[in-house]
């Protein structure tokens, strides 16, 4: 099976503007999460989404956002970007989200603020 | 909360020597517990986990882990370092009551010497 994929793979934006990344899920996989990786607060949850459903939420203002499609394609939008905001944006599937499954994570998105 | 701590943020060994990495985590129900491997630039691999049954746990690339709930430690372990292993390696707990969400440490960066 094909892995986690995520594009782009690196993205350069200016303040204020927005981003939307991608995440295809391995095939079969319906729950997909959403992770922000800074090198000052580590890996941080975003959201996951399960059956185009936000089911999870972390602790990240409303600019952060994601939709799931009905072949379990996600895409993370932020808006209003901030320098803050340049980080390392991981997906990650697994079958259905419980808690015993392994996360599969794809290479990530690098965003740089500028 | 759950939380998890991994004591070390960076440690340097020879290859060939064994090596150990702390994990320790705060959670009151059974935790779901997984070490990752992240290689510069790429995404999370799973090297094993654990969530019930035998607390000695064999992964991949010869590593192993043991659950110790006395302690709240779920330490990492290889017997023999290869230079390949240098890379950053995470700590991570789940929870049946927060789907797709994974807690994960700060991280320990593996340095190998020759």
């Amino acid at each position: 099976k094909a892995g986690v994929t995520q594009t782009p793979r690196y993205l350069i934006k200016t303040r204020g503007q927005q981003v939307t990344l991608s995440c295809s899920p391995i095939s079969g996989h319906r729950s997909v999460s959403w992770y922000q990786q800074t090198p000052g607060q580590g890996l941080q949850f975003l959201f996951e989404y399960f059956s185009e459903t936000q089911r999870n939420k972390g602790n990240f203002p409303g600019r952060f956002s994601g939709r799931q499609f009905s072949n379990s394609r996600s895409e993370m939008n932020v808006s209003t970007l901030e320098l803050g905001d340049s980080a390392l944006y991981l997906c990650a599937s697994s079958p259905a989200g419980q808690a015993q499954e392994t996360q599969y994570f794809g290479p990530g998105t690098r965003l740089l603020v500028l | 909360a759950q939380s998890v701590t991994q004591p070390d943020i960076h440690i340097t060994v020879s290859e060939g020597a064994s090596l150990e990495l702390r994990c320790n985590y705060s959670y009151g129900a059974t935790p779901y517990l997984f070490w990752y491997v992240q290689s510069p630039g790429q995404g999370l691999q799973l090297l094993l986990k654990y969530f019930s049954g035998d607390t000695l746990v064999q992964g991949i690339k010869g590593f192993e882990a043991e659950f110790k709930r006395s302690q709240s430690s779920f330490n990492l372990r290889k017997p023999s370092v290869h230079w390949s292993d240098a890379a950053e390696y995470f700590c991570a707990v789940g929870s049946s009551s927060n789907t797709g969400k994974l807690i994960f440490g700060q991280g320990t960066t593996l340095q190998v010497k020759p």
